[in-house]
């Protein structure tokens, strides 16, 4: 399979800063990634589908002007929470598809004071 | 996509086979099942996928009816470490990179000494 890292794996920040994730394919060149959301105890969301060199797309409800996603080489993207605010608190997963099969990050857990 | 139903937990004993089901009677023809679990606080880690024969490997076997509408996920020789999440999505296959999964709620495992 497909190996993915994420980060930083976990992350602490005041309300109001930003914060950016990064995604990155160690073994393959990726043209889409996805960016998923989980909050304690719910199933993972997905919030955009992330493709390389041009604009990602979003799922319904989910803002784009406050999560940035850059998707700018075959093998990194990344997503910036900006003006984070503790309701933004959750666990961001990304994903890759490779040879019919998503393979996910280890996943990065934002905490917003 | 079409939708799944899963047990929403499961126990099972430690070296005894777990056996995991999952209805999925609107399944199209195209759409392939895959299983997925988590392991509390990572990514989600990819088992197994099939179209409509018997699928097996290191991890476990999936077992998929005539009909399609239903599936097992079998793990031979459960250990403690295979207590987790477990999630059956189905979706397209094929190779399509646009194609995201969609989580239910899945089955949480318990595996007890």
């Amino acid at each position: 399979g497909a190996v993915v890292s994420q980060h930083p794996s976990r992350v602490i920040c005041k309300s109001g800063t930003s914060v950016k994730i990064e995604c990155r394919s160690l073994d393959f060149q990726a043209t889409t990634m996805f960016w998923y959301r989980q909050f304690p105890k719910q199933s993972l969301m997905l919030m955009a589908t992330s493709n390389e060199g041009s604009k990602a797309t979003y799922e319904q409800g989910v803002e784009k002007d406050k999560f940035l996603i850059n998707h700018a080489s075959l093998t990194l993207s990344t997503l910036t929470v900006t003006s984070a605010h503790p309701e933004d608190s959750s666990f961001y997963i990304c994903s890759l598809e490779h040879t019919d099969t998503q393979y996910f990050g280890p996943g990065t857990r934002l905490t917003v004071l | 996509d079409a939708k799944t139903t899963q047990p929403p937990s499961m126990d099972c004993a430690e070296g005894r086979a777990a056996n995991l089901p999952c209805n999925h009677s609107t399944i199209s023809g195209n759409e392939y099942v895959y299983w997925y679990r988590q392991i509390h606080s990572q990514g989600p880690q990819y088992i197994i996928h099939g179209l409509k024969n018997n699928e097996t490997n290191e991890m476990a076997s999936l077992i998929i009816t005539e009909d399609r509408k239903s599936s097992t996920l079998i793990l031979p020789h459960a250990t403690l470490r295979d207590t987790a999440v477990y999630y059956c999505i189905v979706r397209v296959g094929g190779g399509n990179a646009g194609n995201m999964l969609t989580f239910g709620g899945g089955t949480r495992l318990m595996v007890k000494p």
